[in-house]
């Protein structure tokens, strides 16, 4: 069975640039979540789809936006880039319900932003 | 609102032998699930184990194993007979679950470090 998959690995932007990022989840799994890493902040949490629908979003601004495709896969797009948005970007998917079901996570896109 | 605190930044242990990582929590959750992941160098987050908060034992997972101390709001991860492949950050989460919300709230990490 395939693990969730994230592209590309590594990025590399310039301030006030866009960027999307993609997360394919395991097969069967619906609830997709993003989490930022940062030397600073550690593992933040970003926000959590499941089917197609956005249940929560953490604490971060409106440049950071997400959504959800009917094959459960999903992306995140952070516009007007800013230097401080250089992280590690991990995707993590879950069958969605109860507590025992652990979130597994893809490589990280790892975001550069000069 | 929920928090886990992991006070060792760096561990040393020296090859086949055990380490303990520790972890405690605060939540006003009576039903709460714990998980251990381990993040190589790569960047990958690996689940490594889960401990149900009404799980009478403490869970265990090949080479490692959760002790799991309810009363004292811990869950500490022992992994036995090291190897150098366990070099990694380790780190400890707590799932926030509800109608709105499904997502980890994780601590800070600790840095292992395997030696020969």
């Amino acid at each position: 069975k395939a693990g969730v998959t994230q592209t590309p690995r590594y990025l590399i932007k310039t301030r006030g640039q866009q960027v999307t990022l993609s997360c394919s989840p395991i097969s069967g799994h619906r609830s997709v979540s993003w989490y930022q890493q940062t030397p600073g902040q550690g593992l933040q949490f970003l926000f959590e789809y499941f089917s197609e629908t956005q249940r929560n979003k953490g604490n971060f601004p409106g440049r950071f936006s997400g959504r959800q495709f009917s094959n459960s896969r999903s992306e995140m797009n952070v516009s007007t880039l800013e230097l401080g948005d250089s992280a590690l970007y991990l995707c993590a998917s879950s069958l969605g319900r109860g507590e025992s079901s652990p979130l597994h996570f893809g490589n990280g896109t790892r975001l550069t932003v000069t | 609102a929920q928090k886990i605190t992991q006070t060792q930044p760096g561990m040393f242990v020296q090859e086949k032998e055990a380490v303990t990582l520790d972890c405690t929590y605060d939540t006003s959750d009576q039903s709460y699930g714990l998980f251990w992941y381990k993040q190589p160098s790569s960047g990958e987050m690996i689940f490594l184990i889960y401990q149900g908060s009404y799980d009478e034992q403490n869970a265990t997972e090949g080479r490692y194993s959760l002790n799991f101390q309810k009363a004292r709001k811990s869950a500490n991860l022992v992994i036995s007979a090291s190897q150098l492949g366990d070099s990694a950050m380790y780190f400890c989460a707590m799932r926030e679950e509800s109608l709105n919300t499904d997502k980890l709230i994780f601590g800070t990490g600790t840095r292992l470090q395997v030696f020969p």
